[in-house]
């Protein structure tokens, strides 16, 4: 986990309230990545970003937002769009955007909703 | 979209023994990469290996990767409890405008008997 923090570790939200999850790395990464894991599942990218200010949808963007105003910070919001929000999720950062990079991952936040 | 998937999805062992997870993908790749987690945990980054390359090794890990099949095997040899973990292999994919994205299968549960 070294290097990326994510905070809380355990989050717990009424259903209609936005929330908003930290992710923050010292690594000195240009990327970062925002991922969904359900139990049983693989992970799922939400969104990520290759330089500051700029971010791209991953594959379920859909009820979710992000910022990327510094290059340590990667905040991510589950809005209440988001039809099934409790889920663990994992912030993970990368030297670069290319594909021979390896990630390198928070301890994830698990978020429950009710 | 999960182009990795992992097969067996778990995998009870002795310790002492050897542990061998498989992937399968679907489409061309430029690398494969695995990663453990450990349960309510971040992922770790573990191997990479190239689609140029056959087989690389790292301490008691050995992968192999055999294109023609879209296959690709983790070994753990002489196993440790501490192993316990969920295996993921992860595929790059093109996501467009010069970016890839990691999509990771839904893992190998293996478990190391004491």
């Amino acid at each position: 986990d070294g290097g990326i923090t994510q905070s809380p570790k355990y989050l717990f939200r009424k259903e209609g309230q936005n929330v908003t999850l930290s992710c923050e790395q010292n690594l000195n990464h240009d990327a970062m990545y925002w991922y969904r894991q359900d139990p049983g599942q693989g992970l799922r990218l939400i969104y990520y970003s290759q330089i500051v200010n700029d971010f791209q949808k991953g594959d379920i963007a859909e009820g979710y937002s992000v910022s990327r105003e510094k290059k340590e910070s990667f905040p991510l919001t589950v809005t209440s769009a988001q039809k099934n929000p409790t889920a663990f999720y994992l912030c993970a950062s990368s030297r670069g955007q290319g594909f021979s990079y390896e990630q390198y991952f928070g301890p994830g936040t698990r978020l429950t909703v009710t | 979209s999960q182009q990795g998937e992992e097969d067996p999805q778990a995998l009870s062992i002795q310790e002492g023994e050897n542990a061998t997870m498989n992937c399968s993908y679907k489409t061309s790749i430029n690398n494969l990469q695995w990663y453990r987690q450990n349960s309510g945990r971040g992922l770790v980054h573990l191997i990479l290996i190239r689609s140029n390359e056959r087989e690389k090794h790292s301490g008691r890990l050995r992968v192999t990767l055999d294109t023609s099949k879209k296959s690709s095997s983790l070994l753990i040899t002489a196993s440790r409890a501490a192993d316990t973990a969920s295996y993921f292999c992860a595929t790059d994919a093109y996501s467009g405008a010069g970016s890839y994205q990691l999509t990771f299968g839904k893992g190998t549960k293996l478990s190391v008997i004491p």
